[in-house]
């Protein structure tokens, strides 16, 4: 079936250092990609975006790959911080998800200081 | 702009009452999404419309569960009647075609 997954559930990390976040989809006619993050008690927040015609898009901090060859994506945070820590979410969209958005599973991202 | 609004925030509920969380999108949005998110499962898709037309509603676990959107800044999921396996946290989200995804705070939703 169309699933958008992650590789790992937990990512701990020490404050400064560069996080890596990954995510595997299946479904290869998905066209537009986002990350979220989702803090306790609170809704899924948008992060970044990246549409299937680039491979590489950059924010305030982050960085999103896109690698269509093996159905990959990743969120690449610099200079962690505690306030990142939270969930992300990749979620997937196109194809026979239409407009919607189809979420992964989340991984736990914690950051000591 | 206030976002994407739900309410109530939280609703304790009986077995076998009915349950209606409302959902207000952000003014101008033409799609509006129902999500349900429990540790199990994960965040799902239950239903989505497009210019208010429900587009996809194989989400939808079971005939207890109906939503509708009357006019373009009004939504609501109904659970008649609830079970204690409804429990969950459900959000709403609201886009422009396939862009300015925004979710609400959700609605925690408790039946015992």
């Amino acid at each position: 079936g169309e699933s958008v997954g992650l590789h790992l559930p937990t990512l701990s990390v020490q404050e400064g250092d560069n996080s890596i976040i990954n995510c595997a989809y299946s479904n290869s006619a998905s066209d537009y990609f986002i990350w979220y993050k989702q803090e306790s008690g609170k809704g899924p927040q948008f992060i970044i975006d990246i549409r299937s015609n680039m491979d590489k898009r950059q924010g305030q901090r982050v960085t999103v790959l896109l690698n269509k060859t093996v159905k990959h994506l990743s969120l690449q945070i610099a200079a962690t911080q505690p306030g990142d820590s939270a969930v992300y979410f990749c979620a997937e969209s196109g194809g026979q998800a239409g407009t919607a958005l189809i979420f992964g599973k989340g991984t736990t991202l914690s950051v000591s200081s | 702009d206030a976002g994407v609004i739900q309410s109530p925030r939280h609703e304790v509920t009986e077995m076998g009452q009915e349950v209606t969380l409302r959902c207000k999108p952000i003014s101008g949005h033409n799609s509006l999404f129902w999500y349900r998110q429990t540790m199990m499962r994960g965040l799902e898709l239950l239903i989505y419309f497009n210019n208010n037309v429900p587009i996809d509603d194989s989400g939808m676990p079971e005939d207890r569960f109906s939503a509708k959107m009357p006019n373009a800044s009004f939504s609501t999921l109904k659970i008649q009647p609830s079970e204690p396996r409804d429990s969950a946290v459900y959000f709403c989200a609201s886009s422009l075609d396939r862009s300015g995804y925004t979710f609400g705070s959700g609605t925690r939703l408790t039946v015992v």
